[in-house]
């Protein structure tokens, strides 16, 4: 089975600290990506990685930074954390085969920023 | 406008009884469509694909209108594990990027 991990299901943080949100999968997938999942409005992409040290903006990259050091782990980073950041964030991995569109979430960080 | 719409519900749905619900798309050029299954506080999880001529699995049947851009899901003899958020999906390009509607509630009632 495909697992896709994240560092914390729940976070509580202060208006303009550093957040790190980590996933790791592991099945040697290329594809990564973050998503921000807010009532009414779906998931957004913030970001995605095709490969190591690869990476690009999604829909709603602003006040985000990703990392991807190593394939398994894909970090999410809010520089400067806000309330309006406030929000389920998601994480997903896919093998990077043509056509092959499945995309495997991990169980989401709840993150709330006061 | 949302790229991918749907209505949020929900929709109470009787045990045994037959729901079905549509999703509309913007963007023509919109290349592959899928069902997710986001259960409460859970992540989401591919349901099904959507292919042209429409497609069956279990008592799940998803068909595609591209002339007016919808998909639509139907569930038959719905079961109280039916009970979720089933989000509408597609993708632009071979990159794997998605974009997802917000979701439709069903609640299956005994």
């Amino acid at each position: 089975d495909v697992k896709v991990t994240q560092s914390s299901r729940y976070l509580v943080k202060r208006t303009g600290e550093k957040v790190f949100l980590e996933c790791v999968q592991d099945m040697d997938h290329e594809n990564m990506f973050w998503y921000r999942q807010d009532p009414g409005l779906g998931l957004r992409l913030i970001y995605f990685s095709y490969d190591v040290k690869m990476k690009e903006k999604g829909d709603i990259p602003e006040g985000y930074s990703v990392s991807r050091e190593k394939k398994e782990r894909f970090s999410l980073i809010l520089e400067s954390a806000s309330t309006n950041q406030t929000s389920m964030y998601l994480c997903a991995s896919n093998p990077v085969e043509q056509g092959y569109d499945e995309q495997y979430f991990g169980p989401g960080t709840r993150l709330t920023v006061t | 406008r949302k790229e991918v719409e749907q209505d949020p519900g929900p929709f109470n749905v009787p045990e045994g009884a037959t729901v079905a619900f549509n999703c509309t798309y913007s963007n023509s050029a919109s290349q592959s469509f899928f069902w997710y299954r986001q259960d409460c506080r859970k992540e989401p999880k591919l349901l099904m694909s959507v292919y042209s001529s429409g497609n069956e699995d279990g008592r799940f049947t998803a068909q595609l209108n591209r002339a007016s851009q919808y998909i639509s899901l139907l569930i038959r003899d719905s079961k109280l594990s039916d009970s979720a958020t089933y989000l509408c999906v597609v993708t632009l390009d071979s990159w794997g990027k998605l974009q997802f509607g917000a979701g439709t509630q069903v609640v299956v009632t005994p």
